[in-house]
């Protein structure tokens, strides 16, 4: 299985803050990443796929960036709405593998 | 507006099989060249992909679940379906249920379901 590791585990930030999250795979994926807001007791929700398209309705303050193995998630300016935990995910092979996860707090 | 709401029963007991439904209101299941995806997540842990069912009738599922998964849509009841048989303590999860492209966009609330005798 491809495995996918998200770094830091956790991140303390403030309102207005630009903040970025690291994903990396342990082989290459192309673009073939998505990431994930999840909030507590919710379900995920789809911020980005193929590593840099933006799903519709998802603030331009996020971003993603990378190919390969190493990509990023960023948010340009921190919202009370965006404390969250994000995940990322790997499409490109079965089984489709998830980081393990970075809680943002405030 | 679509939604989906997963429904089954929440707690089962070791060797039984972990049956879910996933009702799709606002839309038809058959519509739509959609992947319709089973997610779990274990209480305080990450998630986990489960497999799909597309449109046409492919399915693909995580090979440690594979022998042991079943994803169906019933389109009298316009539903989507997992089947995980000889449930385990291990299986005990948030189950989802997805629909879109191989990302899902939509997403049902979740249902809890702990296996324990």
């Amino acid at each position: 299985d491809i495995q996918m590791t998200q770094s830091p585990s956790s991140l303390s930030a403030s309102v207005g803050d630009r903040v970025t999250f690291t994903c990396r795979a342990s082989q290459d994926i192309s673009t073939w990443l998505a990431w994930y807001q999840q909030k507590p007791e919710e379900a995920p929700k789809s911020l980005i796929y193929a590593a840099s398209y933006l799903q519709s309705g998802v603030p331009s303050r996020f971003s993603g960036s990378g190919s390969g193995t190493d990509f990023t998630l960023t948010i340009s300016s921190l919202q009370p709405e965006d404390f969250a935990t994000y995940y990322c995910q790997q499409y490109d092979t079965n089984p489709y593998t998830f980081g393990q996860g970075t809680k943002l707090e405030i | 507006q679509v939604r989906l709401q997963e429904s089954g029963p929440g707690l089962i007991k070791p060797s039984e099989t972990l049956s879910l439904t996933c009702a799709v209101s606002g839309a038809s299941v058959s519509s739509g060249n959609f992947y319709w995806t089973w997610f779990r997540q274990p209480p305080g842990k990450g998630l986990e992909w489960i497999g799909y069912f597309y449109y046409n009738g492919r399915t693909n599922y995580s090979p440690s679940l594979k022998s042991r998964v079943t994803m169906s849509i019933d389109t009298s009841k316009n539903h989507f379906s997992l089947k995980l048989n000889s449930a385990t303590a291990a299986d005990t999860a948030v189950y989802y249920c997805a629909r879109g492209g191989i990302i899902p966009v939509l997403w049902g609330q979740g249902t809890l379901v702990t296996v324990s005798s």
